[in-house]
């Protein structure tokens, strides 16, 4: 059974650069799945970041897509987030997941990232 | 892109039958996928493709699609199934790579 589980660090800084990793367990991110970075804001709704395959291919949310960076690590069986020049507004939730082409199963705990100085 | 909406609240009478909608564009091309959220926990995938559910959910959670609507029915509401409720698709709008999430619906069970 596939697990995920989020790292990094829960503070950053405004105008740094957040980097989460997501660690798959249970099976290989080199199966034909998209991987996935969901975020959400304390109080609100969940918001797509951005997905990678095990080939490297991305997609971007189109309002993040100047400041986000998806990288996998199929050594590592893992995939990584940056997102750059952050902000108060990027206080949320992030979430990876796994997309099977027709909605995303599992996801992982969840880490809370808070932008402060 | 294409965006996908949701009513913010819904509430339902223990044992009664609640529908949730998602309306918007891509839901003509895609079928919607819907996911549970209870708070403090991660979302859970409870309804995917045209009306399938994955292991372990139980089956008064169904799904239905027409025209560019989407609907999550839960048949004989359980106190448990107090929830958030999102549901998700890819846009047809422009790049069919992007994925978009309706804003939420919180279910209430009386």
């Amino acid at each position: 059974q596939v697990q995920l589980q989020e790292s990094g660090p829960g503070l950053v800084k405004p105008s740094g650069t957040l980097s989460l990793t997501c660690a798959v367990s249970g099976g290989s991110i080199s199966s034909s799945n998209w991987w996935s970075w969901v975020r959400q804001p304390p109080g609100k709704g969940l918001e797509w970041i951005g997905e990678i395959y095990h080939s490297g291919s991305t997609n971007y949310n189109p309002s993040l897509k100047s400041r986000v960076t998806i990288s996998v690590d199929k050594s590592k069986n893992q995939f990584s987030l940056k997102l750059s020049s952050v902000t108060a507004a990027d206080t949320a939730v992030y979430y990876c997941a796994r997309d099977k082409g027709f909605g995303f199963d599992p996801w992982g705990q969840g880490t809370l990232v808070t932008v402060s100085s | 892109s294409s965006e996908l909406t949701q009513d913010p609240a819904v509430s339902v009478a223990l044992g009664q039958t609640v529908r949730i909608t998602c309306q918007g564009d891509s839901l003509r091309s895609y079928y919607a996928s819907w996911y549970q959220q209870k708070p403090g926990q991660a979302p859970v995938l409870v309804i995917y493709g045209k009306n399938n559910r994955p292991s372990g959910i139980p089956d008064r959670f169904s799904g239905s699609s027409s025209g560019n609507t989407a609907s999550l029915t839960i048949t004989g509401a359980q106190a448990e199934d107090e929830a958030d409720y999102y549901c998700n698709s890819r846009d047809s709008s422009g790049n069919p790579q992007e994925v978009v999430f309706g804003g939420g619906t919180k279910l209430t069970v009386l």
